[in-house]
């Protein structure tokens, strides 16, 4: 039983192409993240969904858009993607009272 | 603006020594504090957390923490290590900004640990 899931695991495509990573939650959480590591492994939170409402909004490029359909589910879409967006994404979910996290095993998207 | 330091990039121990990682914070009001694992190639797992009451927090796989609000620190420790604990270790502080939880997570500290 998978408590945070991500597909695909890996994702490799060109400059110019748009792409979506999909994630889902089995645990009952309220509240969903999508962060960015990068190659030195820094994370930094992208967005967070409290309910499906956008809750947290960092400075990211437009060309990112989270789309959270129900409480489970959190995807990601990235329109003309760019060399530098080449990195691990994961998802991410817990209780907005508690705190703690639960991480799904991440998506190793790759811009060629 | 809230911020986590890891100051060590990198904490090397003999196997059964006690390890200590380091972890400080800045935020304004009360903290939530945590500390986080990543095995290579995996997601991060939580570890333990503090929010309220006793300053020594116990967690998973034998680890524990000790907050200490006048030193704004939030170290990990283990009394004696394993070579299995050789990981990726974060600390993270949840802190209200903004009308929002923003959680921030330092940048990490490789834990080796030799047989």
């Amino acid at each position: 039983d998978t408590a945070v899931s991500q597909t695909p695991k890996y994702l490799v495509t060109q400059m110019g192409n748009d792409k979506s990573i999909k994630c889902e939650q089995n645990l009952g959480h309220d509240t969903m993240y999508w962060y960015k590591q990068d190659s030195k492994k820094f994370l930094k939170i992208m967005f967070s969904y409290n309910n499906k409402e956008l809750i947290i909004n960092e400075t990211v490029p437009n060309r990112f858009s989270p789309k959270s359909p129900d409480k489970a589910h959190l995807n990601l879409h990235i329109n003309s993607l760019e060399l530098g967006d080449s990195a691990v994404y994961f998802c991410a979910s817990s209780l907005l009272g508690s705190g703690e996290q639960y991480f799904g095993p991440g998506t190793r998207l790759t811009v060629t | 603006a809230q911020s986590v330091a890891q100051p060590e990039d990198q904490v090397n121990v003999a196997e059964g020594n006690p390890l200590t990682v380091k972890c400080t914070y800045s935020v304004s009001g009360n903290p939530y504090l945590f500390w986080y694992v990543q095995y290579p190639n995996r997601g991060l797992q939580f570890l333990l957390k503090y929010i309220t009451g006793d300053n020594l927090v116990k967690g998973s796989y034998g680890f524990e923490a000790e907050f200490n609000k006048s030193q704004t620190s939030f170290h990990l420790k283990k009394p004696s290590a394993l070579v299995s604990d050789s990981a990726l270790y974060f600390c993270a502080v949840r802190a209200l900004s903004g009308g929002s939880y923003i959680p921030t997570f330092g940048r990490g500290t490789s834990l080796i640990v030799h047989p």
